[in-house]
């Protein structure tokens, strides 16, 4: 199993540009997230699933908006990209039903945005 | 929103020294779960607690489920180079949100 994998690796970005960060598993998990960690700061999170089909707002949702066609795929697209959305992303799922347990995490997507 | 508050920010040690850091909340928890992250890379779940009191090992790790269901303990016995990294304790998310609310991490170095 490749486990949580996530593309691409970095990007840069100009204010304004949109972009989709993709992210897949390969382990059949329902559950599946999105974090953004800033620099000397925890991750928080942005946007869930907890299923094909439903997604919800997580702790900073704005400026983002998510999709859950398939168990396997989660992307998380910026529509107008703003310096504030420098960070690092990372996706991750969960065997559980719920997010509320633990998860396994992408190696991460690096954005600057200019 | 929940809030987890991690202590120390860094620390600086000699390979082989013991080290210890907690976390605490503003609000009672049901679950701890402790991740480290290197450089580059996503966290990894190092030990999940479930239960107040919970005392769990894996390898050299320790981490307690504090009494007060507000706090939890790891601890690194002997640690070595490849301890160096974050790491993060974190909990369910309140407010509704269905996913994990981090602290911002003890950073550990490991002095030659």
């Amino acid at each position: 199993n490749a486990g949580v994998t996530q593309t691409p690796k970095f990007q840069v970005l100009k204010t304004g540009q949109s972009m989709t960060l993709q992210c897949a598993q390969d382990m059949n998990h329902e559950y599946m997230s999105w974090y953004r960690q800033d620099p000397g700061m925890g991750l928080r999170l942005i946007h869930y699933s907890v299923g094909a089909g439903i997604t919800d707002q997580g702790e900073v949702p704005n400026g983002y908006n998510v999709s859950r066609s398939t168990t396997e795929d989660f992307p998380l697209r910026l529509l107008s990209a703003a310096p504030s959305q420098t960070s690092v992303y990372f996706c991750a799922s969960s065997y559980q039903t719920s997010g509320r347990d633990e998860q396994f995490f992408g190696p991460g997507t690096r954005l600057t945005v200019l | 929103g929940q809030q987890l508050n991690q202590s120390p920010q860094s620390m600086f040690i000699q390979e082989g020294e013991d080290v210890s850091m907690n976390c605490t909340s503003s609000s009672i928890f049901n679950t701890w779960l402790w991740y480290k992250q290197d450089p580059g890379e996503g966290p990894v779940l190092l030990i999940a607690l479930y239960k107040a009191g919970e005392l769990t090992s894996n390898g050299r790790l320790t981490a307690q489920f504090g009494i007060t269901r507000k706090d939890s303990f790891l601890n690194i016995s002997a640690s070595i180079p490849s301890d160096v990294g974050i790491y993060f304790c974190a909990g369910p998310s309140g407010g509704g949100a269905d996913g994990l609310t981090f602290g911002k991490g003890t950073h550990l170095i490991i002095q030659p």
